[in-house]
């Protein structure tokens, strides 16, 4: 079955401590995203790549961190300066290139601050 | 700053009524207007989407309908069923020349009872 996954499903941080969230993808999609969603707010883009070593800033990237060594891998990392961290996230990927390449998401990752 | 505003909020509808969520958008550079569907604790999933270039897309109980020149459009829902309770939202999306790039609106929670 080709998708994607996310990893852990739920995620608990004490507060100054990084963390690192899994996303994998079997679709052989070229670009990659990572989103938040908050109640009320929809989804809210962190970051995203278009092609293996590279990628950019969304609307919301501080606190975060990501890489992009393989194609079918981009773990995103929250790290001790994102203030306000407990959000679930989101994996998403597609094609790539034209604008209406449909975005697949993963399950996502709950993750909450104690 | 919101590209995508969406209304109502939360929608509550009786089982076999029409449900209409509306969006409008800012951004006349948005060639792609998909609907994605998400029920708690998952992943959103595409449910219709639409390119400017046609006014409505019908599929199955669904229809978007699409109006350029008032940049807004709307998800209809026919004979809504209880399984189409979930959290809906539209987005819009551009290519800025490395990615495509989705905007969402805030959702709407749609409950549809017996």
């Amino acid at each position: 079955d080709g998708g994607i996954t996310q990893s852990p499903k739920y995620l608990f941080r004490k507060e100054g401590q990084n963390v690192t969230l899994s996303c994998e993808q079997n679709l052989n999609h070229d670009a990659m995203y990572w989103y938040r969603q908050d109640p009320g707010q929809g989804l809210r883009l962190i970051y995203y790549s278009q092609i293996v070593n590279d990628f950019q800033k969304g609307d919301i990237a501080e606190g975060y961190s990501v890489s992009r060594e393989k194609k079918e891998s981009f773990p995103l990392t929250v790290t001790s300066a994102q203030k306000n961290p407990t959000a679930f996230y989101l994996c998403a990927s597609t094609m790539g290139g034209v604008s209406y390449n449909e975005q697949f998401f993963g399950p996502g990752t709950r993750l909450t601050v104690l | 700053q919101q590209q995508v505003k969406q209304s109502p909020q939360s929608l509550i509808v009786q089982k076999g009524g029409i449900s209409i969520i509306n969006c409008a958008y800012e951004n006349t550079a948005f060639d792609y207007f998909p609907w994605y569907q998400q029920f708690p604790g998952k992943g959103p999933a595409l449910l219709i989407a639409i390119r400017p270039d046609v006014s409505e897309k019908k599929e199955g109980r669904f229809t978007i309908s699409f109006n350029k020149s008032a940049k807004q459009f709307s998800l209809h829902i026919m004979d809504s069923q209880p399984g189409d309770s979930a959290t809906y939202f539209c987005a819009a999306s551009r290519n800025d020349g490395t990615a495509s790039k989705l905007t969402f609106g805030t959702g709407t929670r749609l409950q549809v009872t017996l």
